[in-house]
């Protein structure tokens, strides 16, 4: 079965310092990874995903994400934090079969001025 | 997205009521499926269906129910609504080719 953990569910950070949110999944087989932002009252929007390919994965707003397989995990990075990077942020995988994705239970970000 | 939308955006019900959301999407996409979000819980998948003919039950699918009535609208039931069913419902949808998924603005059940 998947599974995803984001063992952090709030991360503050101050503004223009670096920030990372933590996610690590469990799949069989090579995983495809996502992240996705929610601001309130708002859906989810995709930010980026790893399929295959270079490791380090670019995605919108400047946010950047890592996969490392042999740690199986898959931390969203920003080298330079804005306050309206304040959201909640979704970590999610599935495997390279028909399956739906699974999402972390979310880590919500608070960039202070 | 405005490509999927969701009706209503919110709704305020009483136990024991029969309630029913509708997502409608214009991307195309053959796969569609609904979550709930709770605090503390991140999505859970409710159904999907990967098309007309397809419906597949997701982690938590007791006490829902969903039709789908064209590859361009998936709606989810709740056939005796209960207090613990307040949530923010998300329909989302997506193209295999591409992986990710894209999702509507969300319903906001009360259910009293």
């Amino acid at each position: 079965a998947q599974s995803v953990a984001q063992p952090e569910d709030q991360v503050n950070v101050a503004e223009g310092n670096p920030l990372t949110v933590k996610c690590t999944y469990s799949v069989s087989g090579n995983p495809y990874l996502f992240w996705y932002v929610q601001y309130p009252n708002r859906g989810l929007q995709f930010l980026l995903k790893y399929i295959t390919g270079d490791n380090l994965v670019k995605g919108s707003y400047g946010f950047e994400a890592e996969f490392n397989k042999s740690q199986t995990s898959f931390h969203l990075k920003k080298p330079s934090a804005l306050v309206s990077d304040s959201a909640l942020y979704f970590c999610a995988v599935r495997d390279r079969g028909n399956t739906p994705l699974v999402f972390g239970k979310g880590t919500r970000l608070s960039v202070i001025a | 997205d405005a490509d999927v939308t969701q009706t209503p955006r919110n709704r305020i019900t009483k136990t024991g009521k029969r309630i029913m959301l509708e997502c409608s999407q214009t991307k195309g996409h053959d796969r569609m499926y609904w979550y709930r979000q709770d605090p503390g819980l991140g999505l859970r998948l409710i159904y999907y269906s990967f098309d007309v003919k397809d419906i597949n039950k997701g982690e938590i699918s007791d006490g829902y129910s969903v039709s789908r009535q064209a590859q361009a609208k998936f709606s989810l039931s709740l056939e005796s609504a209960i207090p613990n069913q307040t949530a923010l419902y998300f329909c989302a949808t997506s193209d295999p080719d591409r992986n990710e998924q894209f999702f509507g603005p969300g319903t906001r059940l009360t259910v009293l």
